[in-house]
């Protein structure tokens, strides 16, 4: 178990930029998910797949964000146009299949700033 | 409005002291996830309760999950600087078939001093 892998760690950028967050999830897990944490919060959940479908966007990810996990494997967030109130970090979170007491595994984040 | 609402928000006590922290709602859930945090890393999983009325323990942390399935509360003895972090409650419920949703509260952030 190599955990959750996910790059860059930290990723600063200029408004209207556009960026791209990749996350490595532990290879047996089927579930994919991606939260945003700002500080003082805990994690919003943006989205999650099982395998490659997606199966739920929050209402938080706007037009600009877009998630795909190509093959069921790894996963990239894309942000397009990027504003200052996207400087967040970004975790990403994997779990197998067990229904509602299944645990998530999170990696270490991506941390966007946007100046 | 927060689904979960964590209390205290911030917490600093002194090494040996005993602790309690909250996880309140007014929604049923089907089960309860804590997770600990510290600075620059993403959350790890404590405990998950699942039955009403249910107590699990993890060394000198006791979990309960409400009768109602609503509430949940941590409680640490004899605190050590080890346990800094910010302790965050998740709450799992039905988002259709099969499928289950997390959502997290806000944390109570501990400081424990040496």
């Amino acid at each position: 178990d190599t955990g959750v892998s996910q790059n860059p760690r930290h990723k600063i950028t200029k408004r209207g930029q556009n960026v791209t967050f990749r996350c490595d999830p532990i290879s047996e897990h089927n579930r994919l998910y991606w939260y945003r944490q700002t500080l003082g919060q805990g994690p919003e959940f943006l989205t999650y797949f099982q395998n490659e479908a997606q199966l739920e966007k929050s209402r938080l990810l706007s037009d600009r964000f877009s998630a795909e996990r190509p093959k069921g494997s790894f996963s990239t967030l894309e942000i397009q146009r990027t504003e200052q109130g996207d400087s967040a970090m970004y975790l990403c979170a994997s779990s197998s299949i067990r229904g509602f007491n299944s645990p998530l595994h999170f990696g270490n984040g991506t941390r966007l700033t946007v100046t | 409005t927060q689904l979960l609402e964590q209390s205290p928000q911030f917490l600093s006590i002194q090494e040996g002291e005993n602790l309690t922290v909250y996880c309140n709602s007014s929604s049923v859930f089907s089960s309860l996830q804590w997770y600990r945090q510290e600075p620059g890393e993403g959350p790890v999983l404590l405990v998950t309760v699942v039955t009403g009325g249910e107590v699990k323990k993890l060394k000198r942390l006791t979990f309960q999950f409400g009768d109602a399935r609503k509430d949940s509360s941590l409680h640490i003895t004899a605190a050590q600087p080890g346990d800094t972090g910010l302790y965050l409650c998740a709450g799992a419920q039905n988002s259709g078939g099969s499928n289950y949703k997390l959502t997290f509260g806000k944390g109570t952030l501990l400081t424990v001093n040496p």
